[in-house]
């Protein structure tokens, strides 16, 4: 079992449209969890950082974590073609290495 | 941007030849690190480091190895390239510490092996 998994998608969403994007984890002891943002043929880009359970919201992305089901979300509210993109979840503990997902595949198209 | 350049960009190697990619960081960052990201495997650790001269494993180390001789600088080098290291890497760096292990990454280098 991987320690992190994500569903690779592809999704594909009409302008608009609130995204759901989801990854599970298997060790209780990671604390820091992350979204990455990647572009076609691009690096990652960091775009969400929290540590801590609950809801953390930045304009139209809202990372959501709840430790007790190891489970983490982002959520991106009126998704535009520019949103569309591959999300990557990674979590690590403290000092650690991150563990990445998969990455989720997006598409919103207009 | 987070001051972080790769080279080469793109390669094209033969197989049995030894590659080295470079990485330069003008952030002064502590960590580097080296990442492939290949479909279906996502972005995979080969190694990183935590100061000059100073470098660990990750879990895909076989077949690389690294140096970093400068702060600025983190070398990757296949000593002889197979099909199997085909694949986009990617450098990324990160202040380290306790408090998370926040890091940016570059721009990739694409590496064909035929």
């Amino acid at each position: 079992q991987k320690e992190v998994e994500q569903d690779p998608g592809p999704l594909s969403v009409p302008e608009g449209a609130i995204v759901s994007l989801n990854c599970t984890y298997s060790n209780s002891a990671f604390q820091y969890f992350m979204w990455y943002r990647q572009y076609s043929r691009k690096g990652p880009e960091l775009l969400m950082y929290t540590y801590s359970s609950g809801n953390k919201e930045d304009g139209r992305f809202t990372a959501q974590v709840d430790k007790s089901s190891k489970y983490i979300s982002l959520f991106i509210r009126d998704s535009q073609p520019s949103d569309s993109a591959t999300y990557l979840c990674a979590i690590s503990n403290q000092g650690g290495k991150l563990i990445f997902g998969q990455g989720t595949e997006l598409s919103v198209k207009p | 941007d987070a001051g972080i350049t790769q080279s080469p960009r793109h390669k094209v190697t033969e197989t049995g030849t030894p590659v080295t990619l470079r990485c330069h960081q003008t952030e002064n960052h502590r960590y580097m690190y080296w990442y492939r990201q290949d479909p279906g495997h996502g972005l995979r650790l080969i190694h990183y480091s935590y100061g000059v001269k100073d470098t660990d494993k990750g879990e895909v180390s076989d077949g690389y190895s690294v140096s970093r001789s400068k702060t600025e600088d983190f070398l990757l080098t296949l000593e002889s390239a197979t099909s199997s290291q085909t694949s986009v890497y990617f450098c990324a760096i990160s202040e380290g510490g306790n408090s998370g292990n926040t890091i940016y990454f570059g721009e990739g280098s694409w590496l064909t092996v035929v």
